[in-house]
């Protein structure tokens, strides 16, 4: 089955500076990567995605880039804001399925 | 406005005991999902299912039963907890055909004594 890597389990940065999580995934017939922002005490939620045939994707501060032949994306957020600060989660899905494989999560704090 | 909510948010029982948790969407989607939330482990998939009476096990399932008897709700019932069970469980659903993004609930908190 998939098996998603994510990393750093943990990172802090200044307010105003970039935020760069990275995820490697193991099966290449994955074709959808979403990218899941949770706070404190809240299930995750969605806040951007991308499928195979797109190399970057970009919604206001946050975007996200793929790279297939290596079997890695990353998500990058510009100009920090403290209410960036929560958990993130990568995951990947093979094509024609529902399920999606979750990586461990990373915890952004940032510093005001 | 269309939800997902999940109940109890937190419940302590004891080893041993049979525990059921409930998950209720009023999307009408056919996909419903199971994970509980370990620090370490990030979502683990628990069972999942793609549509009444279909049920399938996840990465984590030993100790887990589901059943879905009509679209909107999917319980979660822990047969005999254990304390290895001690977690936050989150219950997400998804549009079949349409899109890919999982709604989640806000989360149950079981702590087995």
């Amino acid at each position: 089955g998939e098996n998603v890597e994510q990393h750093p389990s943990t990172l802090s940065v200044q307010e105003g500076d970039s935020a760069v999580i990275k995820c490697t995934y193991s099966d290449s017939a994955s074709n959808y990567f979403p990218w899941y922002k949770q706070e404190l005490g809240k299930g995750p939620q969605l806040i951007i995605d991308i499928r195979s045939n797109v190399g970057e994707k970009k919604d206001q501060r946050i975007a996200v880039t793929l790279n297939k032949t290596a079997k890695h994306f990353s998500l990058h957020i510009t100009e920090t804001q403290p209410e960036d600060s929560a958990v993130y989660f990568c995951a990947a899905r093979p094509g024609g399925y529902q399920k999606v494989t979750f990586g461990i999560g990373t915890k952004l704090q940032v510093i005001p | 406005d269309a939800e997902i909510t999940q109940s109890p948010r937190h419940k302590i029982t004891e080893t041993g005991r049979q525990v059921t948790l409930a998950c209720h969407q009023t999307w009408n989607h056919n996909n419903m999902f199971w994970y509980r939330q370990d620090l370490g482990h990030g979502l683990r998939l628990i069972h999942y299912s793609y549509g009444v009476h279909d049920t399938n096990k996840g990465e984590v399932s030993d100790g887990y039963s589901v059943s879905r008897s009509n679209t909107e709700d999917l319980p979660l019932t822990l047969e005999s907890a254990a304390s290895s069970q001690t977690s936050v469980y989150f219950c997400a659903s998804s549009e079949s055909n349409r899109e890919d993004t999982q709604y989640f609930g806000p989360g149950t908190r079981l702590t087995v004594l």
